[in-house]
């Protein structure tokens, strides 16, 4: 199976700050590579998919970068709407395998 | 506008079955694969399975294999999980997920509600 690291597990951000969360899989995965993005209690949203495309109706102050194994999630002007949990997979290769999650909360 | 409302979950004791719906409106449900995750409480994402636009081909998690099992229905637009020999470990709440290209398996873009499922005795 695929790993996928996902760093930090959490960060803590203020208003306005961009952020960068990493993900490193444990082999090559083709660019397979997809962001959600999960409120509490709520159910997850896609926000990136081929590691840089933006989902329709995202904004663009999420994007993606990388390749190979290595992948990043940016978030500028980090707004009170944005503090959430972020979790990357890797789509490549069944099993489907997710990172542990990011938790992104106010400093 | 794609929905995906899924339902079917409760509480069933150890051993016991349940069967998870998710119906589908706003595209056409037979022209996408389609996917299980769960999440158990305060833990992350966990795939579960995938099935194909047709339903001829299936996908699962290696530890729910010969427990679970994934189908459509393309005429009711809907997609089901059915759980058998339900154990502790398998509470979670379960989304269904839609694929986001035809004639893909993987890759999703829009997630159901979710539905929660507490097995205990």
């Amino acid at each position: 199976d695929i790993q996928m690291t996902q760093s930090p597990s959490s960060l803590s951000a203020s208003v306005g700050d961009r952020v960068t969360i990493t993900c490193r899989a444990s082999q090559g995965i083709n660019n397979y590579l997809a962001w959600f993005q999960q409120k509490p209690g709520k159910a997850p949203k896609s926000l990136i998919y081929a590691a840089s495309s933006l989902q329709s109706g995202v904004p663009s102050k999420f994007s993606g970068s990388g390749s190979g194994t290595d992948f990043t999630l940016t978030i500028s002007n980090l707004q009170p709407d944005d503090f959430a949990t972020y979790y990357c997979q890797q789509y490549n290769t069944y099993p489907l395998t997710f990172g542990g999650g990011t938790k992104v909360d106010i400093k | 506008e794609v929905q995906l409302l899924d339902s079917g979950g409760g509480l069933v004791q150890p051993g016991g079955s349940l069967r998870l719906s998710c119906a589908a409106s706003g595209f056409t449900f037979s022209s996408y694969a389609m996917s299980w995750v769960r999440q158990a409480p305060g833990k992350g994402l966990e795939w579960v399975s995938t099935i194909s636009d047709s339903g001829s081909n299936t996908y699962y998690a290696d530890p729910l294999k010969g427990r679970f099992t994934i189908s459509r229905d393309n005429s009711k637009n809907t997609l089901y999980l059915q759980m058998n020999s339900l154990r502790a470990e398998d509470t979670a709440v379960y989304y269904c997920a839609k694929v986001k290209f035809t004639g893909a398996s993987r890759g999703v873009d829009f997630w159901g509600q979710g539905t929660l499922v507490t097995v205990s005795s």
